[in-house]
């Protein structure tokens, strides 16, 4: 069964300040995707990760994938409060007949 | 552009009711997903289709069919609802090739067995 995990599932940080959250998959991919959901809301797609390398930028996040290591990174610059959200990473594979397979989740606070 | 519509909203049923969750989708997607999501957690794959007439169990299915007669719908149904299934029902469609481009996501339905 192909696994997704997240760290860290919490996370607390002043604005200004710079984090990372990490996205490890458990088996052969090149397609990964990042998605933003606000408490009680849907989920929105943030970034689309197509090959080994691929690194997308909007405003303050930066997504990133290296297929070799099965990792995918979220980079936040200068945390905003609006960035406070939970944060998706999910993994689709030509093997798991286009199912997505998504981690548990980073919730993220941004204190002003 | 509506793009995934569900409904409805919010919905309260009791134990051993039956119900269906109504999916549409208004962008051509061949592909259609259910999903749940559990307070504070990730989301689970109920059932998913690839195609007007052609659906599949995904990671969570027992206590729920599904069917996919036209491209536009996919409905989820419960049957003889348990405190179990209190859960966000969220419908999500892509299109394309399936994969290799991101999912849109429906608003969620919430649904509470009491």
């Amino acid at each position: 069964e192909l696994k997704v995990e997240q760290n860290p599932l919490f996370l607390s940080m002043q604005e200004g300040k710079n984090y990372t959250i990490y996205c490890n998959y458990s088996t052969t991919s090149d397609r990964l995707y990042w998605y933003r959901q606000d408490p009680g809301k849907s989920l929105e797609s943030l970034f689309v990760l197509l090959s080994n390398g691929a690194v997308k930028q909007e405003g303050r996040l930066m997504a990133s994938l290296d297929t070799k290591a099965r990792l995918s990174t979220l980079h936040i610059t200068a945390a905003v409060h609006d960035l406070s959200a939970t944060y998706f990473c999910a993994v689709d594979t030509p093997n798991t007949g286009n199912q997505f397979y998504f981690g548990t989740g980073t919730s993220l606070t941004v204190i002003p | 552009n509506a793009g995934v519509t569900q409904t409805p909203k919010f919905r309260i049923l009791k134990i051993g009711q039956s119900m269906t969750l109504q999916c549409t989708q208004d962008m051509n997607h061949n592909y259609m997903y259910w999903y749940r999501q559990d307070p504070g957690m990730g989301l689970k794959l109920i059932y998913y289709s690839v195609g007007a007439g052609i659906t599949d169990k995904g990671e969570v299915p027992n206590g729920y069919n599904v069917s996919r007669s036209t491209t536009e719908d996919f409905p989820l149904r419960l049957e003889l609802a348990a405190p179990s299934q209190t859960s966000v029902y969220f419908c999500a469609s892509t299109g394309g090739g399936g994969a290799y481009q991101p999912q849109h996501f429906g608003d969620g339905t919430r649904l509470s067995i009491l």
